[in-house]
């Protein structure tokens, strides 16, 4: 499978602790993307790493967040201190020209 | 800052009718890109097509066909012949040329197609 992967698939926690998703792209993407997409809505942009380097964040992006890239491979999206409101799928993209491939997201549910 | 609007939330159709989405950007960019992908219900955003605005060709790709109008900042996809596999929610995009080209997506439109 050459394809975005994503790691867990669902997560389901409670208020207050902390979660950690991780992302695969595809080998020879070097850009990569988390959104995240709540129920009926388009995905929204939280960050971008163009190899090892974040260099865009959104306003979405609360200092609970911290997203991290490594090697320029994998990346990881953390979650501090969760909250009812970070109930949302988070998706992570990964391109190498122009189009942006999405993995199949993890679906966070915060009790 | 960018802007795209889907007006239509859920759109019904009898298979093999003919349906159009709708799509409406806004940016201040002169060089910029438009997309569109489908979300089926197991979730995952499957690409679709990608416009540059300096290519105002349409496109048709078998059943699927893509109307670009900068005069109107328009970005429609057609369905002919719907299908029940084409059931999914279908979301316009836009990149604008710099840095990071993240996307902003419309909100979606909805689209179930009936036997």
């Amino acid at each position: 499978d050459t394809g975005v992967s994503q790691d867990p698939r669902h997560k389901i926690t409670k208020r207050g602790q902390n979660v950690t998703f991780r992302c695969d792209p595809i080998s020879e993407h070097n850009r990569l993307y988390w959104y995240r997409q709540t129920l009926g809505q388009g995905p929204e942009f939280l960050t971008y790493f163009q190899n090892e380097a974040q260099l865009e964040k959104s306003r979405l992006l609360s200092d609970r967040f911290s997203a991290e890239r490594p090697k320029g491979s994998f990346s990881t999206l953390e979650i501090q201190r969760t909250e009812q409101g970070d109930s949302a799928m988070y998706l992570c993209a990964s391109r190498v020209v122009e189009e942006q491939f999405f993995g199949p997201g993890t679906r966070l549910t915060v009790l | 800052a960018q802007k795209v609007t889907q007006a239509q939330t859920e759109i019904s159709v009898v298979e093999k009718e003919d349906v159009t989405l709708d799509c409406v950007y806004e940016t201040r960019d002169t060089t910029y890109y438009l997309f569109w992908y489908k979300q089926p219900p197991s979730g995952e955003l499957v690409f679709l097509i990608r416009r540059n605005s300096f290519d105002e060709q349409n496109e048709i790709s078998g059943r699927y066909s893509w109307n670009f109008q900068k005069s109107t900042s328009s970005f429609n996809f057609t369905i002919t012949a719907s299908q029940v596999v084409d059931s999914a929610v279908y979301f316009c995009a836009l990149s604008e040329f710099g840095s990071a080209r993240q996307l902003t997506f419309g909100s979606g439109t909805q689209l179930t197609v009936l036997p």
